[in-house]
């Protein structure tokens, strides 16, 4: 079963600050990369992607994929309290020829004025 | 442009009754996904289609789930009888792409169907 793993947190974080997020998959084939926003009670929302190892800046989203470590992670600066939500990484995974997402169970951060 | 709709948004039922959720995607997606998400966890993949046909439903628990997506458009997800840990969202999500198609292959999900089985 290929898996995605984070860290349930919760993550708080000052306003203004730096907020990294980590994940790691176990699927070395593993190719797209992405990262959804959920806020409580809401669906998730597709806020970037990344398919190419290095750093993809998004304003203030910094995704970063590390191919060789199975790694990817989001950072967010300056982070503010309506940053505050769980975020989801998924990988797409081939299953009998077709792709598909695997998402880890989300990390929730908390940004404090 | 309309997003993916989801109906209804809130369903309680007890244990062992039965129980529909209807997703409309949005206009012109060939694939819809059908996700549950318990709370704390991620969304798990039930089952995919591509236009009318699965393409995956190896985590459907085919015993009490089932889906169809009828001329390719319209889905309705049903569980018969429900269980105390069929307590879940239930989110509904299309991509322009077909499953194989586009490096982006992004989802759009909808509002969710939030279900409590008693």
């Amino acid at each position: 079963q290929k898996e995605v793993e984070q860290n349930s947190g919760p993550l708080s974080v000052p306003e203004g600050a730096i907020a990294s997020l980590n994940c790691t998959y176990s699927d070395r084939g593993s190719q797209s990369f992405f990262w959804y926003r959920q806020y409580s009670g809401k669906s998730p929302e597709l806020i970037m992607s990344i398919y190419s190892n290095g750093d993809k800046e998004d304003g203030r989203f910094t995704a970063q994929l590390n191919k060789a470590s199975q790694y990817v992670s989001l950072l967010i600066r300056d982070s503010q309290p309506s940053d505050s939500a769980t975020y989801l990484c998924a990988v797409r995974a081939i299953s009998g020829g077709y792709n598909k997402l695997i998402f880890g169970a989300g990390t929730r951060l908390a940004v404090h004025p | 442009e309309a997003g993916v709709a989801q109906s209804p948004r809130y369903k309680i039922i007890e244990k062992r009754q039965s129980v529909a959720f209807w997703c409309n995607p949005i206009s012109g997606h060939a694939t819809l996904y059908w996700y549950q998400q318990i709370l704390g966890q991620g969304p798990k993949l039930l089952i995919q289609f591509q236009n009318n046909g699965v393409v995956d439903d190896s985590q459907l628990p085919k015993d009490r789930f089932s889906a169809e997506r009828l001329k390719g458009v319209d889905s309705t997800l049903k569980i018969q009888p429900a269980k105390l840990e069929d307590s879940a969202v239930y989110l509904c999500a299309s991509s322009p792409t077909g499953p194989l198609g586009g490096s982006g292959n992004e989802q759009f999900f909808g509002p969710g169907t939030r279900l409590t089985v008693l």
